[in-house]
């Protein structure tokens, strides 16, 4: 079983529809969560933490359900400017270091 | 500000030969990852340092990998022999370690065509 596992999709998605997207980790000590996201041809960049009460960032929500080992991405009112790939990564932090790994993105194309 | 350097952007070489792929990370973090990026395998970390000091390499393929930080501010990461099946996209990644958190920055990438 994959660490970390993601839907690639693509998810094709009218101009101002709700998208959510959901990411399974496999190792339950896993500390911290956090969603990427990769525009084409482009590095990844932070697009928020995941924390265990829920967190909102604008159209942005991302939320962590420990139990079910289950973290999720939910974006309203998509914009054309969503267009990318969204990447879950799961922070296991053996020790106090770091061993973060990504799970594969899931291609997200607003369209017009 | 300066971000997380790589070069080169793109390289294109032949199998067989040796490739080097180099990084410096931002001022002032002190972990360093170098993550492979395929279609079919998505980003894969290669090796990650704390503090100039190998941690997990776990990911290093095979011995042809090797990689290398003698200082806070550069790190290096070489192929030797190159085959096809190492074209991929390589990234270096920065961050400050505080304890289990901590945001990557990554380079732009070294975008590796073996032939």
């Amino acid at each position: 079983r994959k660490e970390v596992e993601q839907d690639p999709g693509p998810f094709n998605v009218p101009e101002g529809a709700t998208v959510a997207f959901n990411c399974t980790y496999s190792n339950s000590a896993s500390q911290s969560f956090f969603w990427y996201r990769q525009d084409c041809r482009k590095e990844p960049k932070l697009l928020m933490s995941v924390y265990s009460s829920g967190n909102e960032d604008g159209r942005f929500t991302a939320q962590l359900n420990r139990a079910s080992q289950y973290i999720s991405l939910l974006i309203r009112d998509s914009k054309l400017s969503d267009s990318a790939t969204y990447l879950c990564v799961v922070n296991l932090a053996p020790g106090g270091y770091q061993k973060v790994t990504f799970g594969i993105g899931t291609k997200l194309q607003v369209i017009p | 500000d300066a971000g997380v350097i790589q070069s080169p952007r793109h390289e294109v070489t032949e199998m067989g030969q040796e490739v080097t792929l180099r990084c410096k990370p931002i001022s002032g973090h002190n972990s360093l990852f170098w993550y492979r990026q395929t279609m079919m395998r998505g980003l894969e970390l290669l090796i990650y340092f704390n503090n100039n000091v190998p941690i997990d390499d776990s990911g290093m393929p095979e011995d042809r990998f090797s990689a290398k930080m003698p200082n806070a501010s550069f790190s290096t990461l070489k192929i030797q022999p190159s085959e096809p099946r190492d074209s991929a996209v390589y990234f270096c990644a920065s961050s400050w370690n505080s304890g289990n958190t901590g945001e990557l920055f990554f380079g732009e990438g070294s975008r590796l065509t073996v032939l």
